[in-house]
């Protein structure tokens, strides 16, 4: 069963301005973390965010902050002030209570237009 | 700061060969795995170890052989290409805990003809 769902294949975004990248996640468990990772053109994995399952307050890590709303178990990336260098595909992934498996959604692909 | 070393990072291989794609960690993670990146398929998880001597399926496991002897090495056997295996394949090691992010290699380019 799919664990992450990103239903937004692209996106596009004017430089400055603010954009959100959706994710929701399907588990029973009630331990859970959620990341957030960056894919540039060159490939590499590049960890942006992270977002515990009790965690009280939405993960942020300079321009990227994390919508977590456990109710309807959703993980939102918001990029704030977009730069050129956002360009990417952004996945969004679950990892379970054991530790064991990581899921990963399908990705955004995030353009930024100057 | 080597982190976790893939290699090769591309390979050309034709139907029915075989090939090792070799990764190693520095940072003593008990947690490695492997997935393979596919377009529009995100990365999906071939195998995984939680440890020296553990090894485990994922999602797509088919066609695919590991084995974990140390804590660092977690390489990755491919005992008889097929097209189907044409991929990009990555690398990751973690600590193994719930918030224990997952660090990347540097991906290897596998094309089978």
């Amino acid at each position: 069963a799919q664990k992450i769902t990103q239903t937004q294949p692209g996106m596009f975004v004017q430089e400055k301005e603010a954009v959100t990248l959706d994710c929701t996640y399907d588990t029973s468990d009630p331990s859970y973390g959620l990341f957030w990772y960056k894919q540039p053109s060159s490939g590499e994995m590049i960890f942006l965010i992270y977002q515990g399952s009790y965690d009280q307050q939405n993960a942020t890590e300079g321009r990227y902050s994390l919508n977590f709303q456990k109710a309807r178990k959703s993980a939102n990336l918001v990029i704030s002030a977009s730069q050129l260098g956002d360009s990417a595909m952004y996945f969004c992934a679950m990892r379970g209570p054991t530790g064991n498996q990581f899921y990963f959604g399908t990705g955004t692909s995030l353009t930024v237009i100057p | 700061n080597a982190g976790v070393t893939q290699t090769p990072k591309f390979q050309v291989l034709k139907t029915g060969q075989s090939m090792t794609l070799q990764c190693a960690q520095d940072m003593n993670h008990e947690y490695m795995s492997w997935y393979r990146q596919d377009p529009g398929m995100g990365l999906r998880l071939i195998h995984y170890s939680v440890g020296a001597g553990i090894t485990d399926q994922g999602e797509v496991p088919n066609g695919y052989n590991v084995s974990r002897s140390t804590t660092e090495d977690f390489p990755l056997r491919l005992l008889s290409a097929a097209p189907s295996q044409t991929s990009v394949y990555f690398c990751a090691s973690s600590p193994r805990r719930v918030n224990g992010e997952l660090f990347f290699g540097e991906g290897s380019r596998l094309t089978v003809l």
